[in-house]
């Protein structure tokens, strides 16, 4: 069970647009630390994919987006394509047990 | 270019301990902490603790206290993790991952390899 809920898969046609939603409580996302997603390819190492809420690092398509609000953060991708087949997780900082830094559970994203 | 470079696979019976390198290139390795986070099979990331590689101070994840011990060889530019009274739960990939600096503080901004632990008798 992880400290931030995710749902375990979505799925989208190529070129629609799908959203992956991450949510927290009041001692992580809701207390104002920033959420940061990573993408991770079958067999491969996470990536950072979006950081600090909503920022991209260099390189990541602008097809990725990030947003947060309260305790809840969304992922969307928009104009899917095969290649965003993946794992895709998200990170902030909770607050109380003396504070971890923690995950949510992931989400499958499927291009059907 | 950041490049974090991971020591090769482990198979431990349970009991033992393993002791996993990270060896940094591409940046001043003292200026950033390093997390160590594991991935069991099928399974979410898990955050098992950082070191700040400039001091050597420690922050461990209040599950793995007592079993985990991270360290650094500034020298080096390597950091490690070493696991003990390993049971086969502990099989997993783990990753070391470099904790970004300034408005990026929370951000895990590179990763490496990862190194799979298998655990079994």
């Amino acid at each position: 069970q992880s400290v931030l809920t995710q749902p375990p898969s979505v799925s989208g046609a190529p070129g629609q647009r799908v959203t992956i939603s991450c949510t927290g409580s009041s001692s992580n996302i809701g207390a104002g630390y920033d959420v940061q997603w990573y993408q991770q390819l079958p067999g491969t190492a996470p990536k950072l994919l979006i950081s600090g809420n909503s920022n991209r690092p260099s390189g990541v398509p602008d097809r990725f987006s990030g947003s947060k609000s309260g305790t809840s953060a969304s992922l969307a991708i928009t104009g899917l394509q095969a290649e965003d087949e993946a794992d895709y997780y998200c990170q902030s900082y909770d607050n109380s047990l003396s504070g971890n830094w923690v995950f949510g559970g992931g989400t499958k994203v499927t291009v059907l | 270019q950041v490049q974090l470079v991971q020591s090769g696979a482990e198979v431990k019976k349970p009991g033992a301990s393993v002791k996993v390198s990270c060896k940094a290139s591409g940046y001043i390795f003292t200026s950033n902490a390093m997390h160590w986070v594991r991935q069991a099979p099928g399974q979410s990331l898990e955050w098992m603790g950082w070191i700040n590689a400039g001091n050597g101070n420690t922050k461990y994840s209040q599950k793995f206290q007592g079993r985990v011990t991270i360290t650094r060889d500034t020298s080096a530019s390597t950091a490690y993790m070493e696991l003990s009274s390993l049971r086969s739960e502990d099989t997993a990939v783990y990753y070391c991952a470099r904790r970004g600096t300034g408005t990026n503080y929370w951000t895990i901004d590179y990763w490496g390899q990862g190194t799979l632990v298998t655990v079994s008798s």
